[in-house]
């Protein structure tokens, strides 16, 4: 049961460089997310898709750009790294709504990023 | 657009004392509501949840109750323990639209 993967689980980039995290789920979910979450803090939602081809913008999309071309990846890419982009990224799935309930979301283990 | 409010804590109980994180939620539609848990070091586990007003939502001893008449969704626990320090989150999925909302988090240490 791999359920939501996310690769790499530490980076540490400079100034400047890109990187892109990965995010693969298995469960056939329609919907996925990325949070970010800085040290302390609560939950910032940088994007959400609803399935391949749609996305849209969360609180802090700006900085980051995302695709979903697949129903299972959802990649996040950071162009420009500054350190204000220091932090766990969480990615999330959840299924579509079950009649009139909607089931719970799961999430990767996250990566730790590090700009310096 | 839908909101999560929950309180920030951080809170701070001895063991086996009583436990309630208030959690109240504005929403349009027929939204789920949900506590998650994050543990030190550790991405976030679903605790609990409801999909429907006046749905109890149950594990590991933790229960809230879906209050759709006062928009809540209390996390209580009669007798804590130390294993339970952690980040509790309450969140809500389908409201307005499929975005999942989070409250900010409340950090509860629970000293033997």
């Amino acid at each position: 049961n791999a359920g939501v993967t996310q690769t790499p689980k530490f980076r540490i980039l400079k100034i400047g460089q890109s990187m892109t995290l990965q995010c693969t789920q298995d469960m056939n979910h329609n919907y996925m997310y990325w949070y970010r979450q800085d040290p302390g803090m609560g939950l910032k939602l940088i994007y959400y898709s609803v399935g391949a081809g749609i996305t849209d913008k969360g609180e802090v999309p700006n900085g980051y750009n995302v695709s979903r071309s697949t129903t299972e990846d959802f990649p996040l890419r950071l162009e420009l790294a500054a350190p204000s982009q220091t932090s766990v990224y969480f990615c999330a799935s959840s299924p579509p709504r079950q009649g009139a309930s909607w089931t719970e979301a799961f999430f990767g283990q996250g990566t730790r990023l590090t700009v310096v | 657009g839908d909101s999560v409010t929950q309180m920030e804590g951080p809170v701070t109980l001895s063991e086996e004392a009583f436990l309630t994180i208030n959690c109240t939620y504005t929403a349009t539609g027929y939204p789920s509501l949900f506590w998650y848990v994050q543990y030190p070091g550790e991405g976030l586990q679903l605790l609990l949840k409801a999909t429907k007003a006046d749905d109890k939502g149950s594990n590991k001893g933790f229960e809230a109750t879906y209050r759709k008449e006062t928009t809540s969704f209390h996390l209580e626990k009669g007798s804590v323990q130390v294993s339970d320090s952690a980040v509790y989150f309450c969140a809500l999925l389908g409201g307005s639209n499929y975005k999942l909302t989070f409250g900010k988090g409340t950090l509860l240490t629970v000293n033997p």
